[in-house]
C-alpha cells in the first residue's frame, strides 16, 4: 500500500528554536497534505491543509506565523514550528491524498507520526 | 468546524469477546466516515469506511454500523485479541478533510 514518510520521528529542542518535520509519499504524488497535532490521551486535532504549489489553508486557531508549512512538490510537505516553547510538544501526524483519490477520504494515507518535546 | 466527541473513555474485554466502540457524531451534513485504529507512538491505521448510504458495513472481525437518525456510529470486533489493544477513533469526512473523534481506548485483557 501507499507509504508516508515523517522525519523525524522524535525530536528534542530548546525551548525558542525552531525544528522542521518533513511528510513525504512515497510511492504517490499527493496533491493534498494535511497535518494533524496530538496531545497525550487526546484525538487528533487538524492544524491545517497544504495543497501543492500554494498557501496552506489553516484551522481556526492555528497561527500560521508559527506553524509554517510548505508544500513545494507533489511528493514532500514540511511542518516548522517557529520559536518552540514547552506547549508546543506535542505528536504531529501528517496524512496524505494521492492524484487519483478524489473525494475519497478513505484514499487518506497517514504518517507515523513525528514526536516533538520542547524543554 | 464541529467536533465529534471529547472524551477519550475505555473498554475494557476479555479475550475472545467481541468488542463495541461507540462514536456520536455532530455534522449531520456528513456522508462519510471511517474508523482508525492507532497503537501507542504511531499514526493511525485504517480499520473501515461506510458512506452515509449504508447502515452497516462488514470487514474481517470488524462490523461497522451507521444511525443517522441518531448520528451515531459504532465499530464491532468479532473474538477481540490481544493484538486490538490500541485506541480507536471515529472520523467524519467535512469536505476535503477529516475531523477525528475523541477516541476509546481498548484493552484486552487475557
Amino acid at each position: 500500500g501507499a507509504v508516508v514518510s515523517q522525519h523525524p520521528s522524535w525530536v528534542i529542542c530548546k525551548s525558542g528554536t525552531s525544528v522542521k518535520i518533513e511528510c513525504r509519499s512515497l510511492d504517490f504524488q499527493a496533491t493534498t497534505m494535511f497535518w494533524y497535532r496530538q496531545f497525550p490521551k487526546q484525538s487528533l486535532m487538524l492544524m491545517a491543509t497544504s495543497n501543492e504549489g500554494s498557501k496552506a489553508t489553516y484551522e481556526q486557531g492555528v497561527e500560521k506565523d508559527k506553524f509554517l508549512i510548505n508544500h513545494a512538490s507533489l511528493t514532500l510537505s514540511t511542518l516548522t514550528v517557529t520559536s518552540a516553547h514547552p506547549e508546543d510538544s506535542s505528536f504531529y501526524i501528517c496524512s496524505a491524498r494521492g492524484l487519483s483519490g478524489g473525494g475519497n477520504t478513505g484514499e487518506l494515507f497517514f504518517g507515523e507520526g513525528s514526536r516533538l518535546t520542547v524543554l | 468546524g464541529e467536533s465529534v466527541g471529547l472524551h477519550l473513555p475505555t473498554l475494557s474485554v476479555q479475550e475472545g469477546d467481541n468488542s463495541i466502540i461507540n462514536c456520536a457524531y455532530s455534522n449531520s451534513a456528513s456522508d462519510y466516515f471511517i474508523w482508525y485504529k492507532q497503537e501507542s507512538g504511531k499514526g493511525p491505521q485504517f480499520i473501515i469506511d461506510i458512506r452515509s448510504n449504508m447502515d452497516k458495513r462488514q470487514g474481517q472481525r470488524v462490523t461497522v454500523l451507521l444511525n443517522k437518525t441518531v448520528k451515531h456510529l459504532s465499530l464491532q470486533i468479532a473474538a477481540t485479541q490481544p493484538g486490538d489493544s490500541a485506541v480507536y477513533f471515529c472520523a467524519e469526512s467535512e469536505g476535503n478533510k477529516l475531523v477525528f473523534g475523541a477516541g476509546t481506548i481498548l484493552r484486552v485483557k487475557s
